[in-house]
């Protein structure tokens, strides 16, 4: 049962333009959520999260936003680098099924490639 | 650097044997979990503790075990290894707030090859 969406396995974007990463989820009690990314060989590197208390948060150039209606989150990241060429991960937690509140699913993860 | 150490980097063994993974947290944090990455798995969270007690279990096989010292560190002890086991392991840690909305920050990873 995948609870953590990510249906773009890849996504190609030109440096400078905006990079838009999607995730759905299927849990209605997550209510934290996070994005990762991953370079190969290294662990996840916390990018940017939001509570569900919130429908938007910014961090510099990384701005994820929350439709819990939908029960869908985007990264949006502008301008694009092509440092920013990794697998980028969105993870959720929550009380999901009185299991750890901590405990994080994540789901499958999309290539981000940005092209000088 | 996520503060978050992992030993060793890279470990090659063979099948029905057994390995341990070490896991050193961040300085302050009490939370520790462990999470597998297998190529058709994606990321799988497998054990946490909380200082020094186990607090939640995801789909750990009972072949492996954990543990959490006093000075925080953690242990992921696999044993009798099958070739499926072979995996990235990753250790988060996180300050685990009152109200539950953790940031985990992951370690390097321990890459297993089982042949």
């Amino acid at each position: 049962d995948q609870q953590v969406k990510q249906n773009s396995p890849s996504l190609s974007v030109q440096e400078g333009r905006i990079s838009i990463l999607n995730c759905d989820y299927t849990n209605s009690m997550f209510d934290y959520f996070l994005w990762y990314k991953k370079y190969p060989a290294e662990g996840p590197t916390f990018l940017i999260s939001i509570s569900s208390i919130k429908d938007k948060n910014e961090d510099g150039r990384f701005t994820v936003f929350l439709n819990k209606s939908a029960k869908h989150l985007s990264l949006h990241i502008v301008p694009s680098q092509p440092g920013d060429s990794a697998v980028y991960f969105c993870a959720a937690s929550g009380n999901a099924g009185g299991t750890s509140y901590g405990k994080l699913t994540f789901g499958q993860g999309t290539i981000l490639t940005v092209h000088p | 650097d996520s503060g978050v150490t992992q030993t060793p980097k890279h470990l090659i063994t063979a099948t029905g044997q057994r390995v341990t993974l070490r896991c050193s947290p961040r300085s302050g944090d009490l939370s520790v979990y462990w999470y597998q990455q297998s190529l058709d798995q994606g990321l799988q969270f497998l054990i946490q503790y909380y200082n020094g007690e186990e607090r939640a279990k995801g789909n750990i096989l009972e072949r492996f075990s954990a543990q959490q010292f006093p000075d925080l560190h953690s242990e992921l002890n696999l044993s009798s290894l099958e070739l499926g086991d072979s995996a990235l392991y990753f250790c988060a840690s996180s300050v685990a707030p009152a109200d539950g909305k953790e940031t985990q920050y992951f370690g390097p990873g321990t890459r297993l090859l089982v042949l």
